[in-house]
């Protein structure tokens, strides 16, 4: 059964602090593998990773994929209490359309 | 450059009664898909359309759910006699393209709560 497995399911740090989410996925056809970030409302696109070993960076976030793993990591420096939200991990699988499987997600918690 | 816009943002119903979810796609896109979030869950895939067609329903409950994507007008999600395990916040979002590399744009959801 295809399959994405996100850990932690949370996460308190304080403000400063450096994270590293993790996402593990067994699916058939691997296409892509994506970061959202979730606060009360939409996902919001974070990155979209195909290739292994290259790292994808937006500020102090920052994303690599390993395929030999099957998995991802989402790190973020320098976390700030705006950074507390759900990051949700998807992989695009199969052989036709877009559809995503989600991980249960990260709940991230950024104490000042 | 308006995003997915989905309404209402709030729908309160009754056991029994219907619910219509609405979901325009960004400018260009002509692909949508439905996504549910129970709560203390993570996304989980209804239903992926084009214009006037049903491309992959496999995560649809068998009853009581039907979705459509008409020529004109917003994609809608139905849900007749609901009921409490419907109560979730259901999302919308579009691509372009099939098959293209193209990050799914989600909407902010419709919180659908059941009484």
């Amino acid at each position: 059964e295809d399959k994405v497995v996100q850990s932690p399911l949370s996460l308190v740090v304080h403000e400063g602090d450096t994270v590293t989410l993790n996402c593990s996925y067994e699916v058939t056809n691997f296409r892509s593998l994506l970061w959202y970030k979730q606060e009360k409302k939409a996902p919001t696109f974070l990155f979209m990773l195909t290739s292994s070993g290259i790292e994808k960076k937006s500020g102090r976030l920052s994303s690599i994929l390993d395929k030999k793993e099957l998995s991802s990591i989402l790190n973020i420096t320098a976390t700030q209490t705006g950074d507390s939200a759900i990051y949700l991990c998807a992989v695009e699988f199969g052989t036709s359309g877009s559809r995503l499987t989600f991980g249960e997600g990260t709940q991230l918690t950024v104490n000042p | 450059n308006a995003g997915v816009m989905q309404n209402p943002r709030h729908l309160v119903r009754r056991r029994g009664q219907e619910a219509r979810l609405r979901c325009s796609p960004m400018k260009g896109h002509s692909h949508v898909y439905w996504y549910r979030q129970l709560p203390e869950e993570g996304l989980k895939f209804m239903v992926y359309l084009q214009k006037e067609n049903i491309i992959d329903e496999s995560g649809m409950p068998k009853e009581r759910f039907s979705a459509e994507f008409p020529k004109e007008g917003p994609s809608i999600l139905r849900i007749q006699q609901v009921v409490r395990g419907d109560s979730a916040a259901y999302f919308c979002a579009s691509s372009p393209l099939l098959g293209i590399n193209s990050p799914l744009h989600f909407g902010n959801g419709t919180r659908l709560t059941v009484t």
